[in-house]
């Protein structure tokens, strides 16, 4: 069975300083996929970034890198130059080949606060 | 941002009622889910289609049912409520296995 670990239920972050967000992850599988969202005190969940199993690079969107440690099993969330905007819950996801149908695994969340 | 709407956006309910939450999207896109957001566990996937008609079970399915008789629309049906059931409800779509699911904004449901 696959299973997320975030650790790191709350975080505090000062404006313009980066953050890492853990995330730990378990899979038997050969070829998977890791995820971040973004979900606001409004609700919705927004997409951050992708990192697959075989990619060679660590994946960037913007802002946001993904610090993927494949041996450690580890796809931690680096944001730089942090904004207040940045204040939600971020999760960690997985998607496993296993049972096809891309299902995501989620893990519990952090709570990141961006202080000025 | 990806053309999914959920309806209800609220609703509380009793005990015991059936309860259909609906999920339409405009993308085309060939997978839908139904997940549930519960504090302290994440959101976890109820059920998840790959195609007209073609649907399967997450790891939370007992109390749900879904169908999808087309591409844009897909059900959640309790059809008979309970308290533990009490959530915020997401619908998410992705385009094929290797894209990335964009979710809608939810639904919150209380049971009485």
């Amino acid at each position: 069975a696959q299973k997320i670990t975030q650790t790191q239920p709350g975080m505090f972050v000062q404006e313009k300083e980066a953050v890492t967000l853990d995330c730990t992850y378990d899979t038997s599988d050969p070829s998977y996929g890791l995820f971040w969202y973004k979900q606001p005190s409004s609700g919705e969940m927004i997409f951050l970034i992708y990192q697959g199993s075989y990619d060679q690079q660590n994946a960037t969107e913007g802002r946001y890198s993904l610090n993927f440690q494949k041996a450690r099993k580890s796809a931690n969330l680096v944001i730089s130059a942090s904004q207040l905007g940045d204040s939600a819950m971020y999760f960690c996801a997985m998607r496993g080949e296993t049972g096809g149908g891309n299902k995501l695994t989620f893990g519990t969340g952090t709570q990141l606060k961006v202080e000025l | 941002d990806a053309g999914i709407t959920q309806s209800p956006r609220h609703k509380v309910t009793e005990t015991g009622t059936p309860v259909t939450l609906r999920c339409h999207q405009t993308e085309n896109h060939r997978y839908m889910y139904w997940y549930r957001q519960d504090p302290g566990h994440g959101l976890r996937l109820i059920h998840y289609s790959y195609g007209v008609k073609d649907t399967d079970k997450g790891e939370v399915s007992d109390g749900y049912s879904v169908s999808r008789s087309k591409t844009e629309d897909f059900l959640l049906t309790l059809e008979s409520a309970t308290s533990s059931q009490t959530s915020v409800y997401f619908c998410a779509i992705s385009e094929s296995t290797e894209q990335p699911q964009h979710f809608g904004d939810g639904t919150r449901l209380s049971i009485l």
